[in-house]
């Protein structure tokens, strides 16, 4: 069974502060997908990053960047200079990569707050 | 392209009444998935489909039927409703090959079951 854990439910922030979020997960399989999905306050799921299991390389994408670990199965995401609009429920996600209908197991996601 | 799309967006419904959630896609994709999501929890499978005429199980299915009669449509169906199902609920579909990865989600449908 695979499992996604977000042990920070809630972070508080003011305007220009970094934050980052932790994802930790657990899979039997040796390839497999990892996302981070946005929710504003708005409710819809917005997309931001698809990552290979296999691929190991961190990314970096305007003010996020994502650290993907193998060997302690964690995935992390950073907002750099944290902008209220970043304002939102951050879910990490994980899913097979062969199996029928790529099924995403999600963790319970992190609410964040930024203050002006 | 209006994508995913959910009807109807809010329902209050009384324990042991039904209704159907409807999601219809148009994207031509083959998979479709019906998720919940509650406070804490995320999101969790409820149904999926590979394909039209093809639907199984996920990780909360009790309570819950779905039929994919039309490749573009995917129901859910609550027979008899219980508070237990108060939640928003989210349909997403993917297609089949090297992109299924990527899932794309409807608005949601926010469930209250008095």
């Amino acid at each position: 069974a695979q499992k996604v854990t977000q042990a920070q439910t809630e972070i508080s922030v003011v305007e220009k502060e970094d934050v980052t979020l932790d994802c930790v997960y657990e899979t039997r399989d040796t390839t497999y997908y990892l996302f981070w999905y946005k929710q504003p306050p708005s409710g819809e799921l917005v997309f931001l990053i698809r990552r290979n299991s296999f691929d190991e390389q961190n990314e970096i994408s305007g003010r996020y960047s994502w650290n993907f670990q193998k060997s302690t199965s964690s995935f992390n995401f950073t907002i750099t200079a944290s902008q209220v609009v970043d304002s939102a429920v951050y879910f990490c996600a994980l899913s097979r990569i062969k199996a029928a209908g790529n099924k995403l197991t999600f963790g319970g996601g992190t609410r964040v707050l930024v203050k002006p | 392209n209006a994508g995913v799309t959910q009807t109807p967006k809010f329902r209050v419904l009384k324990t042991g009444q039904s209704m159907t959630l409807l999601c219809a896609q148009d994207m031509n994709h083959e998979y479709m998935y019906w998720y919940r999501q509650d406070p804490g929890m995320g999101l969790r499978l409820i149904h999926y489909s590979v394909g039209e005429g093809t639907t199984a199980k996920g990780e909360v299915p009790d309570g819950y039927n779905v039929s994919r009669l039309k490749k573009q449509n995917f129901l859910l169906g609550l027979e008899s409703a219980a508070p237990s199902q108060t939640s928003v609920y989210f349909c997403a579909s993917s297609s089949r090959g090297p992109s299924s990865y990527e899932q794309y989600f409807g608005p949601g449908t926010r469930l209250t079951v008095t």
